[in-house]
């Protein structure tokens, strides 16, 4: 089974502190991806990589950045956290090639900026 | 632009048959998804159409027509642990496999 591991489930942070979301495939999936999900706005993609050091703008870029140093891991940087980024984030992973190939979800990592 | 509707809610009763419909406007297509969450949890992959028509699996199916932006998920036999939401989601025509998401439908079944 396709395991992509979210590393933190629940967060409390601090407005202006950085944050560090971390996740880890274990498929060889080239292709990795953060959403946020909010009700009422459904996932929206914040940033995507499909190649180590590679990274590419989502629909929601602004006031996050990524790393992608290893091809098993994914992480979500934000610089100075704010309350509208409390939300649920997910990560993902898929392969390339394939239009069928699913995207893979890791449990999602509820955070709170207070 | 990019626009995937969906209904917000639904609710139906155990034992009977719903039908998720789901409207698609993007700029490109390469298959349209339907993942299945349950409150806190991730999404789960359900089914997948490309090509026009229905997909079935088990209690599931899925239909797609292309050239009317529409897509819908028929679920049979409905079961108390059915209650979730329902996501639509369009895999754009690009290299990267980009999924855009509906905004998903919540399904509540009903004793």
């Amino acid at each position: 089974d396709v395991k992509v591991t979210q590393s933190s489930r629940y967060l409390v942070k601090r407005t202006g502190e950085k944050v560090f979301l971390e996740c880890v495939q274990d498929m060889d999936h080239e292709n990795m991806f953060w959403y946020r999900q909010d009700p009422g706005l459904g996932l929206r993609l914040i940033y995507f990589s499909y190649d180590v050091k590679m990274k590419e703008k989502g629909d929601i870029p602004e006031g996050y950045s990524v790393s992608r140093e290893k091809k098993e891991r994914f992480s979500l940087i934000l610089e100075s956290a704010s309350t509208n980024q409390t939300s649920m984030y997910l990560c993902a992973s898929s392969q390339i090639g394939e239009p069928g190939n699913t995207i893979y979800f890791g449990e999602g990592s509820w955070l709170t900026v207070v | 632009g990019q626009n995937i509707d969906q209904p917000t809610e639904m609710t139906a009763t155990e034992g009977a048959i719903v039908q998720i419909n789901c409207t698609y406007q993007t700029s490109g297509f390469n298959g349209l998804f339907w993942y299945q969450q349950h409150a806190g949890e991730a999404p789960t992959f359900l089914s997948y159409n490309v090509l026009d028509g229905l997909e079935e699996k088990g209690r599931f199916s899925s239909f797609l027509s292309r050239s009317k932006g529409y897509s819908y998920l028929l679920l049979k036999e409905l079961q108390m642990k059915d209650s979730a939401s329902y996501l639509c989601a369009v895999r754009d025509g690009g290299a990267t496999n980009k999924l855009i998401f509906g905004t998903g439908t919540l399904l509540a079944v009903q004793p």
